[in-house]
């Protein structure tokens, strides 16, 4: 089976801090996502990523930047957290269309 | 641009009784639909798809949709429903430019009494 492994599950940062999400996924996949889970909202796209050093912004990435410098590693940074970006972070690997594998999230609290 | 639509936040349903969870699509072109479920604090997991073919997709856990054209719509659903049922759940389309992107709709809670 396809693991996609985000090295976090909690997180607690303050304010202004910068702070590194980071997914990992194990099948080779060439596509790679970040999405943000908030109630009532449900997943918005922050960024993906197609290939490696290759990046596209998704629906809401203000306030964030992505790495991807290995395939099967793609980083989330929150160049400097603020209190509405606490949320549930959820990383996905894909391969083509066949549909998305995610991980088990990170819950990040910025106080 | 396409979407895809939960027009119920909740549902509530006994245990044994039949499960349906509803899911409009806008799209053009032909659709591929996808059904997730998220567990407490755990990520989103695959249930299904349909990509062509039979309008009657059957996936996990004993759930199975059902792809109406003329509706434009994608339902969810689970002939006898289980305790371990209760969770979130989520329909999605693939972006028609880019096909390797899937647009989520806002998730339909549901809990299955017992």
């Amino acid at each position: 089976d396809v693991k996609v492994t985000q090295s976090s599950r909690y997180l607690v940062k303050r304010t202004g801090e910068k702070v590194f999400l980071e997914c990992v996924q194990d099948m080779d996949h060439e596509n790679m996502f970040w999405y943000r889970q908030d109630p009532g909202l449900g997943l918005r796209l922050i960024y993906f990523s197609y290939d490696v050093k290759m990046k596209e912004k998704g629906d809401i990435p203000e306030g964030y930047s992505v790495s991807r410098e290995k395939k099967e590693r793609f980083s989330l940074i929150l160049e400097s957290a603020s209190t509405n970006q606490t949320s549930m972070y959820l990383c996905a690997s894909s391969f083509i269309s066949y549909g998305y594998t995610f991980g088990s999230g990170t819950r990040l609290t910025v106080v | 641009a396409q979407s895809v639509a939960q027009p119920e936040d909740q549902v509530n349903v006994a245990e044994g009784n039949p499960l349906t969870v509803k899911c409009t699509y806008s799209v053009s072109g032909n659709p591929y639909l996808f059904w997730y479920v998220q567990y407490p604090n755990r990520g989103l997991q695959f249930l299904l798809k349909y990509i062509t073919g039979d309008n009657l997709v059957k996936g996990s856990y004993g759930f199975e949709a059902e792809f109406n054209k003329s509706q434009t719509s994608f339902h969810l659903k689970k002939p006898s429903a289980l305790v371990s049922d209760s969770a979130l759940y989520f329909c999605a389309v693939r972006d028609m430019r880019n096909d390797y992107k899937l647009s989520f709709g806002a998730g339909t809670t549901v809990t299955v009494r017992a």
